[in-house]
């Protein structure tokens, strides 16, 4: 398995709460992306990252911020968590921009309650 | 929006059988790629055909791809009940780096 590692896998918190979730990988892969899954929707892309400190949004990147510092690191931050953004959230890694496969973690499950 | 829709949304067959599913796309692509998802897993890759490329094949596994309609498919053959999972088409464009996702097909493997 290619060495990417999600934290923390599950998580409940109360609306207007701060969350922040981690990816990290070991693969030195320069795109990293945060995915939301929820029922009905497949994988909605949030926010995704092509090298350290560049960024840009995806599709459902509202509520949401990112940060990349490092290579290997990728921060997700739920600003002030709300009931609609209780979900599934994966990261996934590429080495290139999409012409090889991407990596995913194993997800985290957050509860906004 | 989502790039990618896939079509049919469940598909249950009898183990041995070939499953096929396919997927649609809006815009031009790059690449086209399809993932496996088990229950509670994250996803797993497992073909990428590109847009100058017809038809691609790993083992069990057919892709075809027409890019005048937009849209793949994915046929596996003799069916396994460990093919029990979710199915999603992912497609990426030149000069832009997301990697977008459809809503998926959950396959049932009857034993």
């Amino acid at each position: 398995d290619a060495g990417i590692t999600q934290s923390p896998r599950h998580k409940v918190t109360e609306t207007g709460t701060p969350v922040t979730l981690r990816c990290h990988q070991t693969e030195n892969h320069r795109y990293m992306y945060w995915y939301r899954q929820d029922p009905g929707h497949g994988l909605r892309l949030i926010h995704y990252s092509y090298g350290v400190k560049d960024t840009d949004k995806g599709e459902v990147s509202d509520g949401y911020s990112v940060s990349r510092s490092k290579t290997e690191d990728f921060l997700l931050t739920l600003e002030s968590a709300t009931s609609s953004q209780t979900s599934v959230y994966f990261c996934a890694i590429g080495q290139t921009q999409g012409n090889t496969e991407a990596f995913f973690g194993q997800g985290t499950r957050l509860t906004v309650v | 929006s989502q790039q990618g829709e896939e079509d049919p949304q469940a598909l249950s067959i009898q183990e041995g059988e070939n499953a096929t599913m396919n997927c649609s796309y809006k815009t031009s692509i790059n690449n086209l790629q399809w993932y496996r998802q088990n229950s509670g897993r994250g996803l797993v890759h497992l073909i990428l055909i590109r847009s100058n490329e017809r038809e691609k094949h790993s083992g069990r596994l057919r892709v075809t791809l027409d890019t005048s309609k937009k849209s793949s498919s994915l046929l596996i053959t003799a069916s396994r009940a460990a093919d029990t999972a979710s199915y999603f088409c992912a497609t990426d464009a030149r000069g832009n780096e997301k990697l977008t996702f459809g809503t998926g097909t959950r396959l049932t493997i009857i034993p």
